[in-house]
């Protein structure tokens, strides 16, 4: 089992342009979770979906964020534009019927 | 709603001593809680959960936490510390199955030789 996969692993972008973050569950698993690190807000839940279905986007901090499950082997989180301020570490995490989660390594996000 | 506060942003103890993370919880339904380690440039990993049953649970590392609902605790301890146990300790609630994890701002632990 590979696990979650996040690509990429890092990302250096300049304020303005779109960045697109990926991430692949762990087959089986049918729920998925985008999940934003910082120090200063710590471990903010941005989205999640259920089946491919967006169960509550309430966390997403503005129209400029954007999440996407086509199908249950991939999801994206795209900021366009993105800001400075979404300098972050934005993780991914998957999950079966039971309560565990098995994150990703995370993509560390620069906006200059 | 859920929420979790952690007492202490950073505990540092000595190799071999007692390990104390603690953690409160609120919930309007009966919780689900969990215990997170993240090692520097990684993503977290699960150390321990709480679901129904038997309220003190064990986990991976020696770790074990109990769930005290009068208290509405779920605090985290490890008879003896080691180095390899430093590490930042996130606890995290959910309500109903189905919901997401709410996280706590999450304790870094120090272990001094």
């Amino acid at each position: 089992d590979a696990g979650v996969i996040q690509s990429p692993r890092h990302e250096v972008t300049e304020m303005g342009q779109e960045v697109t973050l990926r991430c692949k569950p762990i087959s089986g698993h049918n729920s998925l979770f985008w999940y934003r690190q910082t120090m200063m807000r710590g471990l903010e839940l941005l989205i999640y979906f259920n089946n491919n279905v967006p169960i509550d986007d309430s966390g997403m901090p503005e129209d400029r964020f954007s999440a996407k499950m086509p199908n249950a082997s991939f999801s994206t989180l795209k900021i366009q534009p993105s800001e400075p301020r979404d300098s972050a570490v934005y993780f991914c995490a998957s999950r079966p019927e039971d309560y565990g989660y098995t994150f990703g390594s995370g993509t560390r996000l620069t906006v200059v | 709603a859920q929420s979790v506060t952690q007492l202490g942003s950073h505990v540092s103890v000595s190799e071999g001593a007692l390990v104390l993370l603690r953690c409160n919880y609120s919930s309007s339904v009966p919780p689900y809680l969990f215990w997170y380690v993240q090692y520097p440039n990684q993503g977290l990993q699960l150390l321990l959960k709480y679901t129904t049953g038997a309220t003190l649970v064990k986990g991976i590392n020696g770790f074990e936490a109990e769930f005290k609902k009068s208290e509405t605790s779920f605090h985290l301890t490890k008879p003896s510390a080691h180095m390899s146990d430093a590490a930042e300790y996130f606890c995290a609630v959910s309500g109903k199955a189905g919901t997401a994890l709410i996280f706590g701002k999450g304790t870094t632990l120090s272990v001094s030789s």
